[in-house]
């Protein structure tokens, strides 16, 4: 079993549909990371995660630290939204573990 | 936060050869980080880039295949030797500051080695 699971691994959707990605994780963790990653192969970190739930803009991140679960957001998608999302829990001494990621298609 | 500026953004290499990849930062970061991308998996850490000594390498990396330098804080290459096709990937480098769980990302050097 992977130590991070993503679900669904391809999601594809029409703009302005409500977005939803699942992350579950085995590793124990002080924080997580939801990463963006361009076809480039260029990350941004949209968040960073220990407790709770945090709002940037469209963009919408919760994680329930007992449960092991975290999820992103992602309100009235839009094409630009088109990506590679990645699910990155720290495991210890500062290294993350990285799932395989969620490739996004918002079609116009 | 730190900006980190890597290059090259990508290369196609001959077989049998070597590349350079080298991360800037823009402040000083206490620990970097190399990562591969292999085509439609994850990423996977090669090794932590230490300051002033010798990097420490996961299960299945070696520093003969992929050398690493971190002369200060701000800097670091990795070196791809001897490249093989297998050896094609996305590679990335990161760096995070002792204590945060803030971090910070390269853009990405896509290989192709031919």
């Amino acid at each position: 079993k992977n130590e991070v699971e993503q679900s669904p691994q391809n999601l594809t959707a029409q703009e302005g549909e409500f977005i939803t990605i699942n992350c579950s994780y085995s590793v124990g963790i002080s924080a997580l990371h939801w990463l963006q990653q361009h076809p480039g192969g260029g990350i941004v970190s949209l968040f960073m995660l220990s407790s709770g739930k945090k709002k940037h803009g469209r963009l919408i991140a919760t994680i329930n630290i007992q449960e092991k679960h975290s999820s992103l957001h992602i309100t009235a998608s839009h094409p630009r939204d088109s990506a590679v999302y990645i699910c990155a829990p720290f495991q210890g001494a500062q290294k993350l573990v990285f799932g395989q990621g969620t490739r996004l298609t918002i079609n116009p | 936060s730190a900006v980190i500026s890597q290059k090259p953004s990508r290369d196609i290499c001959q077989r049998g050869t070597s590349l350079t990849i080298q991360c800037q930062v823009d402040s000083q970061v206490t620990m970097m980080f190399w990562y591969r991308q292999q085509p439609g998996q994850s990423l996977t850490l090669i090794a932590t880039a230490n300051q002033g000594s010798e990097a420490t390498y996961e299960s299945g990396f070696v520093i003969d295949k992929f050398p690493i330098s971190r002369p200060n804080l701000t800097f670091s290459t990795l070196t791809v030797s001897n490249m093989s096709p297998e050896d094609s990937s996305i590679y990335l480098c990161s760096g995070c500051r002792v204590g945060s769980t803030e971090a910070f990302f390269g853009q990405g050097t896509r290989l192709t080695v031919v």
